[in-house]
Formats: C-alpha cells, sequence, structure tokens
C-alpha cells in the first residue's frame, strides 16, 4: 500500500532557530501535500496544501512566512518553520495524494517538534 | 463553512464488547464524503471507513460499521468485538466532494480495557 515517510520524528531547536521536516511518499508520486498541525489532546488543523512545482495555499491564520513550505519533487515536500518560538512545538503530520478524491490520502507519522 | 462535532471527549469498553462513537456535521453541501480516522499511539493517522453521502447504504468493514443519518448529519462508528489494538483517538471527518480537504473533529479516546 501507500507509504508517507516524516523525518524526523522529533526533533528538539532552540528559539530562534530554524527546523525542516520532510515528508516523503515512498511508492507512489504525490501530486498534493498537505500539512497539518495536532495540538496536545485537539484535532488535525490543516495549514497549507502543496502541489508539485506550485506555491503552497495556506489557510487563515497560519503565517506564510513562518512556515515554510516546498513540494520541489513528486515524492517530497518539506515544511520549515523559521525562527521558531515555544509556541510553534507541536505535532506536524504530512498527508500525500495521488490522484486526489476520496482513496488517495496517506499519512505520515509525525514529527514532534520542541523548541527550547 | 463545514463543522464536524465528536461529543464523546473519551469512552472505554471491554474486550469482545460492541461500542459506537458519536460524530454530528453541519454543511449545507449534498455532496460529500464522511471518514473515521484511527490514530494509535504511534500517531499514524489510519483510515477506518469512509461513507459517501449520495450512497443510502451504511458502510462496512470487518468489524466496523456506520450508521449515516443524512438528515439528521449523523455519522456514528459501531466497533464490534472490540480488541486491545482498538485502543486509540478516533477522529471522524467531512471532505466536500470534489476538494481535498478534511475537516475533523476534536477526537474520541477509545480504551479497550482486557
Amino acid at each position: 500500500g501507500a507509504v508517507v515517510s516524516q523525518h524526523p520524528s522529533r526533533v528538539i531547536c532552540k528559539s530562534g532557530t530554524s527546523v525542516k521536516i520532510e515528508c516523503r511518499s515512498l511508492d507512489f508520486q504525490a501530486t498534493t501535500m498537505f500539512w497539518y498541525r495536532q495540538f496536545p489532546k485537539k484535532s488535525l488543523m490543516l495549514m497549507a496544501t502543496s502541489n508539485e512545482g506550485s506555491k503552497a495555499t495556506y489557510e487563515q491564520g497560519v503565517e506564510k512566512d513562518k512556515f515554510l513550505i516546498n513540494h520541489a519533487s513528486l515524492t517530497l515536500s518539506t515544511l520549515t518553520v523559521t525562527s521558531a518560538h515555544p509556541e510553534d512545538s507541536s505535532f506536524y503530520i504530512c498527508s500525500a495524494t495521488q490522484q486526489g478524491g476520496v482513496y488517495g490520502y496517506t499519512f505520515g507519522s509525525g514529527t514532534r517538534l520542541t523548541v527550547v | 463553512a463545514q463543522t464536524v462535532t465528536q461529543s464523546q471527549p473519551e469512552m472505554s469498553v471491554q474486550e469482545a464488547e460492541t461500542v459506537t462513537l458519536s460524530c454530528t456535521y453541519d454543511t449545507s453541501e449534498n455532496n460529500y464524503y464522511l471518514f473515521w480516522y484511527k490514530q494509535p499511539p504511534s500517531r499514524q493517522m489510519i483510515l477506518v471507513i469512509r461513507q459517501e453521502a449520495y450512497k443510502q447504504q451504511n458502510a462496512t468493514e470487518n468489524r466496523f460499521s456506520v450508521n449515516f443519518q443524512k438528515a439528521a448529519k449523523s455519522f456514528s462508528l459501531k466497533i464490534s468485538d472490540s480488541q486491545l489494538g482498538d485502543t486509540a483517538m478516533y477522529f471522524c471527518a467531512f471532505m466536500k466532494r470534489g476538494f481535498n480537504k478534511f475537516y475533523f473533529g476534536s477526537g474520541t479516546k477509545l480504551n479497550v480495557k482486557p
């Protein structure tokens, strides 16, 4: 079946630094990838949608200059949290789809980001 | 705007028994999909079951079945013969047909007790 790999699974960074999270589709070409943020004991909130080779579309309230998303290839999307602050600490999950619609969404295993 | 409500933050069930998780949603759309996702302690989101709104027949996947009431905008998940491996957070989700965006509920934490 479709597999999405997310790396790293955990990262700790110092306040003010940037951190990059990778999301890879291992056995399919992901035309669209999604980035979610999940607060403790809360639901997943969509941050942005990215199509390969295009600029990401951000949800309302998400700072695009802070959360940089790159989808340079059909198998890789990256989320860079720039100038991270403790309030950016969260669980970030990516999802990918090849054909869209109801049958093709696969989620990564998530990245726990802690900013100290 | 679409909203998804899960009114049960946490539930427990004995192994081998049946449990039902509730979900209601609000939308003005007529063509959409509904999902139940499972998030075990590993945090990997796993699709449990999906339902197309235009289908009247309730979806079933082995021990998992739904009760889809379109007029009432209700979409509950029934887990039969609960197993320890069913312990997880369960999220109900909505997607408008033709759009790549999930609207997730706040989740229900299910504990299956031996």
